[in-house]
């Protein structure tokens, strides 16, 4: 089955440490990208990537970084940088054909900074 | 001023109603619109495109207002299974990314 995995679901972590993200996609999908989720507000763009080996920044990138080094892959670090990392993360990615505006989301990794 | 405003709700309907939300967008120079729908701890998913012409697929119902700036869905006939949060979604830029709203809150009741 064609789709996109995030990993892990759930994520705890201390304050102060890094932590990993997985996207994965099989959908030969050119472009992704990494929203935030928070109660009550829209999702916001953290980073995009329309093409392997190049990024850009979205609206809150600050203390985000992430890698595309495959086409499949698009992992997102959360630094200690990031001053409220507490968030339902999403990943999507976009065909490449007619249809260039339609994302399609993974299930979402929930973190959550004790 | 937000790019995408909704009414957050919620809406409360009971079974075989009729109801309909709206959505406005600040980018006059926007070119696709969607109607997504998100289940609770869920991912969005991609409900109708929203075609300047309206369309509609089975109970639900999207149109465009260019001049206005609004997107509306109308959902007819309500299901139990219609609960969920309904995200308005317009492009900001041509092909690229996308601004989402925060959601309409349908609660379909018996």
């Amino acid at each position: 089955d064609g789709g996109i995995t995030q990993s892990p679901k759930y994520l705890f972590r201390k304050e102060g440490q890094n932590v990993t993200l997985s996207c994965e996609q099989n959908l030969n999908h050119d472009a992704m990208y990494w929203y935030r989720q928070d109660p009550g507000q829209g999702l916001r763009l953290i980073y995009y990537s329309q093409i392997v080996n190049d990024f850009q920044k979205g609206d809150i990138a600050e203390g985000y970084s992430v890698s595309r080094e495959k086409k499949e892959s698009f992992p997102l670090t959360v630094t200690s940088a990031q001053k409220n990392p507490t968030a339902f993360y999403l990943c999507a990615s976009t065909d490449s054909g007619k249809d260039t505006d339609t994302q399609y989301f993974g299930p979402g990794t929930r973190l959550t900074v004790l | 001023r937000k790019e995408v405003e909704q009414d957050p709700g919620p809406f409360n309907v009971p079974e075989g109603a009729t109801v309909a939300f709206n959505c406005t967008y600040s980018n006059s120079a926007s070119q696709s619109f969607f109607w997504y729908r998100q289940d609770c701890r869920k991912e969005p998913k991609l409900l109708m495109s929203v075609y300047s012409s309206g369309n509609e697929d089975g109970r639900f119902t999207a149109q465009l207002n260019r001049a206005s700036q609004y997107i509306s869905l109308l959902i007819r006939d309500s299901k139990l299974s219609d609960s969920a949060t309904y995200l308005c979604v317009v492009n900001a830029e041509y092909g690229n990314k996308l601004v989402f709203g925060a959601g309409t809150i349908l609660r379909v009741k018996s």
